[in-house]
Parts: structure tokens; C-alpha cells; sequence
């Protein structure tokens, strides 16, 4: 099956420092990825829709300025969180659909808990 | 808010019994999906109900559907330990894959 591929795994930074996360497909090509964030014993919450070659879509209510999202190729997203503080820590969780089907499955990958000290 | 309802939050059975989760939503939908999350991880696609679909199956897995009711159920038989982890539903309500939106998680521990 198609695989998704987010580093880092868990992140712990100073409030103030920016903090970059990698979303790869590897064994496909994604012209969109999407950026989800959860709380614990949460659901997850779409922030931003990453479109390859063009502007990411952000949810009502995510600040653009403060989650910057870079889809360079077509098979990386990345997700940065600038000037973190430590309300943005969270668990951070990219997916992928796979080809024509992309309203059928998603391939998510494994995660990313970030701790702002 | 078009976010689905799942009960119960949480389930506890031991090793070998059947569990079952449900799932609620409030607008009609396109299809629905069932993701399986292990603590600390991504999500895992289980299987996916379209609305012109009652019953589907897929190995110890079995979904329902009742668009009438607008509720899904996962039935998870002969549970194993290894099954223990959070369930979630997710509804598409067509478009693009960006219009899922995933109900709350029941939260299953299964006993040896």
C-alpha cells in the first residue's frame, strides 16, 4: 500500500523558535497532502489543505502567518510553526489520497508531537 | 458543525468478545470511512461504506449503515488485544478528501 512518511516523530523546542515538519509520499505522487492537529483524547481537526505548486487552503480560524505551508513537490509538504508558544503544542498529523480515489482512502502519516517549553 | 458523534467514548472487553462502535453524522454523505489510530500514531484506513450500501465486510470487520438514521456501527468480532487502540469514523461529504471530517474516537481496550 501507499506510504506516507512525517518526521519529525516528537519535537521539543523554546518558546519563541520555529519548528518544521516533513510530509512525504514515497511510493506516490500527492498534489495534495492535508495538515491535521489533535488534541489528546480529541479528534482530529483539518487546519490546511497543501496543494503541490500553488497556495495551501487554510480552515477558518488557523493563522496562515503561523502555520506556513510549503507543498514544493509532489511528494512534499511541509508544515512550519513559527514563533511556537506553547498553546501550539499538539500532535500534528499529515495525510495524503491516493490517485482518482481521493475521496475514499487517506494515508496518514505517523505523526508529530511537538512540546513548546 | 457537521462533526459526527461516536459512542462510547470508551470500551473495555476482554480478548475474544465482539465490540461495537457507533457512529452518528447530521448532513448526507457520500461515503463514510472507519480509521483505526494506535496510540501516539497516524491513522490507518479500515474500510469505507458508500451511502447506496447497508452492510459490508472485511475480514473480523463488519460495518452498517443506516443513511435513514444517518448512523454507522463497526463491529469488531473475536477481539485480540492487538485490536486495542481508537476507532474513528470519518464522513465525507463529497468533493475533495479535505471534506472529511472525523467524529470524536471511541477508545477500545481489549483485555487479554
Amino acid at each position: 500500500g501507499a506510504v506516507v512518511s512525517q518526521h519529525p516523530s516528537r519535537v521539543i523546542c523554546k518558546s519563541g523558535t520555529s519548528v518544521k515538519i516533513e510530509c512525504r509520499s514515497l511510493d506516490f505522487q500527492a498534489t495534495t497532502m492535508f495538515w491535521y492537529r489533535q488534541f489528546p483524547k480529541k479528534s482530529l481537526m483539518l487546519m490546511a489543505t497543501s496543494n503541490e505548486g500553488s497556495k495551501a487552503t487554510y480552515e477558518q480560524g488557523v493563522e496562515k502567518d503561523k502555520f506556513l505551508i510549503n507543498h514544493a513537490s509532489l511528494t512534499l509538504s511541509t508544515l512550519t510553526v513559527t514563533s511556537a508558544h506553547p498553546e501550539d503544542s499538539s500532535f500534528y498529523i499529515c495525510s495524503a489520497p491516493l490517485g482518482y480515489r481521493s475521496n475514499e482512502k487517506l494515508f496518514f502519516g505517523s505523526g508529530t508531537q511537538l512540546s513548546v517549553l | 458543525s457537521q462533526q459526527g458523534e461516536e459512542d462510547p467514548q470508551a470500551l473495555s472487553i476482554q480478548e475474544g468478545e465482539n465490540a461495537t462502535m457507533n457512529c452518528s453524522y447530521k448532513t448526507s454523505i457520500n461515503n463514510l470511512q472507519w480509521y483505526r489510530q494506535n496510540s501516539g500514531r497516524g491513522l490507518v484506513h479500515l474500510i469505507l461504506i458508500r451511502s447506496n450500501e447497508r452492510e459490508k465486510h472485511s475480514g473480523r470487520l463488519r460495518v452498517t449503515l443506516d443513511t435513514s438514521k444517518k448512523s454507522s456501527s463497526l463491529l469488531i468480532t473475536a477481539s485480540r488485544a492487538a485490536d486495542t487502540a481508537s476507532y474513528f469514523c470519518a464522513m465525507n461529504y463529497g468533493g475533495s478528501q479535505g471534506n472529511l471530517i472525523f467524529g470524536k474516537g471511541t477508545k477500545l481496550s481489549v483485555k487479554p
